[in-house]
């Protein structure tokens, strides 16, 4: 069964609006968390790594006032996208290492599909 | 620049074909090398190499590593239909657990 339970899976929304995604670790603990980013046919861009009771850490060109990220405590990371424009259009994924020794996998949640009109 | 290049970028096959997706890499700070299939919604784990020649199976699916070529690969033997999909590799970095991913190949298998 899935173990990173990501929410809402689609939005269809206007322009301006702000966009809150959930990610959840179902059954352990997560103090990392991991947002990525993909684009139609392309592969899968990291944008930050959301570190519970932390500030995140964004990767370069990614806007910290743009892509809101709290992770408040150890199974849930939210992304907030704010004043979406059609551009932030895109498949958003989570994922979460099980553990912190670095030798089990990470799982993703099921992806945000955004779509702002 | 930490960097994983798959290859091919798409394989059109018939079912029962066997197929080899490559994969290489250069990254600084190696953990380990994983592979992920994508359908239509985010990746599921298939495996998790850290060790050179030791091979990983899971039914029709394998794959090793060879840390000093800094490559791996993934075999699928007689494909079907449903593997369909776009297989990715992302090495883990040691010291963030970021993971870098690669391109992906866009795998077709054809009745």
């Amino acid at each position: 069964g899935a173990v990173v339970s990501q929410h809402p899976s689609r939005v269809i929304c206007k322009s301006g609006t702000s966009v809150k995604i959930e990610c959840r670790s179902l059954d352990f603990q997560a103090t990392t968390m991991f947002w990525y980013r993909q684009f139609p046919k392309q592969s899968l861009m990291l944008m930050a790594t959301s570190n519970e009771g932390s500030k995140a850490t964004y990767e370069q060109g990614v806007e910290k006032d743009k892509f809101l990220i709290n992770h408040a405590s150890l199974t849930l990371s939210t992304l907030t996208v704010t004043s979406a424009h059609p551009e932030d259009s895109s498949f958003y994924i989570c994922s979460a290492p099980i553990g912190t020794d670095g030798n089990q996998p990470q799982h993703f949640g099921d992806g945000t599909r955004l779509s702002i009109l | 620049e930490d960097k994983v290049v798959q290859s091919p970028l798409s394989l059109v096959v018939h079912e029962g074909d066997t197929v080899t997706l490559n994969c290489s890499y250069e990254v600084t700070n190696f953990r380990s090398l994983l592979w992920y299939k994508q359908e239509k919604k985010a990746p599921t784990f298939l495996f998790m190499l850290t060790s050179s020649g030791i091979e990983k199976k899971s039914g029709r699916l394998s794959s090793i590593l060879d840390k000093k070529e800094l490559f791996s690969i993934l075999n699928i033997t007689a494909t079907q239909t449903g593997d369909s999909a776009v297989y990715l590799c992302a090495v883990a970095d040691y010291n963030t657990d970021k993971l870098i991913f690669g391109t992906g190949t866009r795998l077709q298998v054809f009745p």
